[in-house]
């Protein structure tokens, strides 16, 4: 069973406009560690955060933030003002103990975010 | 030096060829990954190393051939690979914790 669902395959939004990439998981676990990467088009993958699954307090950084909520398992991820330059592939990952190899990512399958000028 | 290193970049190689890519972690980590990410599909988990010990295997076929020879160096065999082998193989790194991986550049491969 897919543990993290991304259900936005591609978005594309004009520059200065906000947007929400949805992130869904599943787990049986009660302790888990969630996490956004980002990737550009040179390919390398960027951790921008991660959150365990006892802290559900939402996060800002800058023009990002998270927004997680356990009563409906999702770890959404705003970009407030967007710019050009956040286009990239946003991926959601998560970690639970029911990974053989100890904190091994289980991925979504990414959003591709297009910033038009 | 950068946190995790991959050479090189960019490969090509013919189906009889072998060849082997590299990843050096500079962060003082204790467990390495390798992923693939073919062209609109998921990332693939492929191998994970813990101290040098490899704890997962999921089901790569064995024309892929990691070697892990200290926690720092992680490297993956490739011979007699097939077209659909063609992808951007991605090393990473990370503490026994859940502070996440770090990832390297990839390295871009094309099996012709």
């Amino acid at each position: 069973a897919q543990k993290v669902t991304q259900a936005q395959t591609e978005i594309s939004v004009v520059e200065k406009e906000d947007v929400t990439l949805d992130c869904v998981y599943e787990t049986r676990d009660t302790t888990y560690y969630l996490f956004w990467y980002k990737q550009p088009p040179s390919g390398e993958l960027v951790f921008l955060i991660r959150r365990n699954s006892f802290d559900e307090q939402n996060e800002i950084s800058g023009r990002y933030s998270w927004n997680f909520q356990k009563s409906t398992s999702s770890f959404n991820f705003t970009i407030t003002a967007s710019q050009v330059v956040d286009s990239a592939v946003y991926f959601c990952a998560l970690s639970d103990r029911d990974s053989n190899s100890g904190y091994a990512l289980n991925f979504g399958k990414g959003t591709s975010l297009l910033v038009t000028p | 030096e950068t946190g995790v290193t991959q050479t090189p970049r960019h490969l090509v190689m013919g189906m009889t060829n072998k060849k082997s890519l590299k990843c050096e972690q500079h962060l003082g980590h204790n467990a390495m990954y390798w992923y693939k990410q073919s062209a609109k599909k998921p990332l693939e988990l492929m191998f994970v190393y813990n101290f040098k010990e490899q704890t997962e295997n999921n089901s790569v076929p064995s024309r892929f051939s990691p070697e892990c020879p200290n926690s720092s160096h992680l490297f993956l065999h490739l011979h007699t690979l097939q077209p659909e082998d063609s992808a951007l193989y991605l090393c990473a790194s990370s503490s026994q914790g859940p502070e996440g991986q770090y990832f390297g550049p990839g390295t871009r491969l094309t099996v012709t």
